[in-house]
């Protein structure tokens, strides 16, 4: 089976613009994680969905960060209105179910901002 | 919020040395996962444990859940281990993760 996937592995954009990051979960995990990793900085978490419910989206930069699930599996991260702050690697990972199991990582879509 | 600090935040050593990376954390938690990061690349999960100890290979993990710290270790370390090795705690509602140990290994 295959890991988590990521598209695109890399996105260069101008400021303003909007930008929808995708995540394709192992096939049968409820979970899904985003994180971000500032160039610089350490991994922080953004936002979870365990099936198609985000219970808590308190860990968005701003209201430009939104999320969907649909169907339980492919989820999307937009930005609006991209700021050069949001240069980032954003991270995806999912588990079989939230709790304690493992969480497995996709390889990252790295965002430029201009 | 629950605080991760590793140490030390980069080390050094020559092919062959024990290597040891401390995490501690100031909640107590019900999963403590240690993540690998190479050059460039993902993160892979390491190992994930709630109490006790484990293995994988060269690797060990350890985990007091009294004293809120965990220690990864590597033994006859190698070149190729030369990675960013992640510690993180959490669970159902994510991973707080420390700043990470850079890890270069010398021939």
């Amino acid at each position: 089976g295959a890991g988590v996937s990521q598209s695109p592995s890399n996105k260069v954009t101008e400021k303003g613009k909007d930008v929808e990051l995708r995540c394709d979960p192992i096939s049968g995990h409820t979970a899904l994680y985003w994180y971000r990793q500032s160039l610089g900085q350490g991994l922080e978490f953004l936002i979870y969905f365990q099936g198609n419910s985000a219970p808590d989206k308190s860990g968005l930069p701003s209201d430009r960060f939104s999320a969907e699930r649909t169907g339980g599996s492919v989820s999307t991260l937009t930005i609006q209105r991209t700021q050069q702050e949001d240069s980032a690697v954003y991270l995806c990972a999912s588990s079989s179910r939230t709790g304690n199991n493992e969480q497995f990582f996709g390889p990252g879509t790295r965002l430029t901002v201009l | 919020k629950n605080e991760v600090e590793q140490s030390p935040q980069n080390l050094t050593a020559q092919e062959g040395e024990f290597i040891t990376i401390n995490c501690s954390y100031s909640v107590g938690i019900s999963a403590l996962h240690w993540l690998q990061q190479h050059p460039g690349g993902g993160i892979v999960s390491l190992f994930m444990l709630s109490s006790g100890k484990k293995k994988h290979g060269r690797l060990i993990a350890t985990i007091n859940i009294q004293e809120k710290h965990s220690s990864l270790h590597i033994t006859a370390s190698h070149p190729r281990d030369s990675a960013v090795y992640i510690c993180a705690v959490g669970g159902a509602d994510g991973l707080t993760f420390g700043k990470g140990t850079h890890l270069i290994i010398q021939p």
